[in-house]
C-alpha cells in the first residue's frame, strides 16, 4: 500500500526558510517522478515542482511563482522527497502536498502539511 | 502553455448524476488529463486518467460510478448515483515536459 507522508510545515516569518519532507513507503521510490503541489487558503490547486525518476536523470522543473526560491530534491536511499523553501512570502501560505506520478498522472497523494508565512 | 477551464460550481441531488466539464485551451485538444477529488476531510484522491478519445482508467478503488468521456477539447467527469460523500472539489489536471497544470476546480454540492 502506497503511503506518502508530508512533514516540516509550520509558521515562518516573511523572508524565512523552511524545508518540507515527504516520506514514501510501499513503492520503489527511485522509479517514480515526484511532485509538490500546494493549495492556498480559498484557492485552487497549484503545481509547484517536479523531479523525475533517477532513471530519467532527476530532471527538475519549477512553477514560475517559486523559481529561484524553492529547491526540490530527493534521497532515494531514504525514500524521501524534499522541498527547500527560501525567501518565503505571504502568498506562499498553503497546504503543501507531495504526489507520485503513475503513468504520467498524479496517482497518489499525501495528506499535506500546512505552511503559514506571517509576521 | 496549455490551460484548463472548469466551472466554479455544480450541484445535483442525492442519487442523481452530474457531469463536470474541463475545457482545454485552443490548440491543445489532444491532451490527456487526469481528474482528482479534493475532499474537505479526506484530502486529495486521484480518480482517473482520461484520453482524448474518451478512454479512461480509474485509480485503484475508485467505483465505476465515476466515469470519463471526451469531445474535442472538452473532458468530462460523470458521477452517477450521487452520494453525500461525493460533495467535494474536483480538479482536472494535465501535463507536459516541464509543467503540470490544474484547472480552477469545480465545487460540487450534493443537494
Amino acid at each position: 500500500q502506497v503511503q506518502l507522508v508530508e512533514s516540516g510545515g509550520g509558521l515562518v516569518k516573511p523572508g524565512g526558510s523552511l524545508r518540507l519532507s515527504c516520506a514514501a513507503s510501499g513503492i520503489t521510490f527511485s522509479d517514480y517522478f515526484m511532485n509538490w503541489i500546494r493549495q492556498a487558503p480559498g484557492k485552487g490547486l497549484e503545481w509547484v515542482s517536479y523531479i523525475s525518476s533517477s532513471g530519467s536523470g532527476s530532471t527538475i522543473y519549477y512553477a514560475d511563482s517559486v523559481k529561484g526560491r524553492f529547491t526540490i530534491s530527493r534521497d532515494n536511499a531514504k525514500n524521501l522527497l524534499y522541498l527547500q523553501m527560501n525567501s518565503l512570502r505571504a502568498e506562499d501560505t498553503a497546504v503543501y502536498y507531495c504526489a507520485r506520478e503513475v503513468a504520467e498522472a498524479l496517482g497518489d497523494w499525501g495528506q499535506g502539511t500546512l505552511v503559514t508565512v506571517s509576521s | 502553455q496549455v490551460d484548463l477551464t472548469q466551472s466554479p460550481s455544480a450541484s445535483a441531488s442525492l442519487g442523481a448524476s452530474v457531469k463536470l466539464t474541463c475545457t482545454l485551451s485552443s490548440g491543445h485538444s489532444a491532451y490527456t488529463i487526469a481528474w482528482h477529488q479534493l475532499h474537505p476531510e479526506k484530502g486529495p484522491r486521484y480518480l482517473m486518467k482520461l484520453n482524448s478519445d474518451g478512454s479512461h482508467s480509474r485509480g485503484d478503488g475508485i467505483p465505476d460510478r465515476f466515469s470519463g468521456s471526451s469531445s474535442g477539447a472538452e473532458r468530462y467527469l460523470t458521477i452517477s448515483s450521487l452520494q453525500s460523500e461525493d460533495e467535494a472539489d474536483y480538479y482536472c489536471q494535465t501535463w507536459g515536459t516541464g509543467f503540470r497544470v490544474f484547472g480552477g476546480g469545480t465545487k460540487l454540492t450534493v443537494l
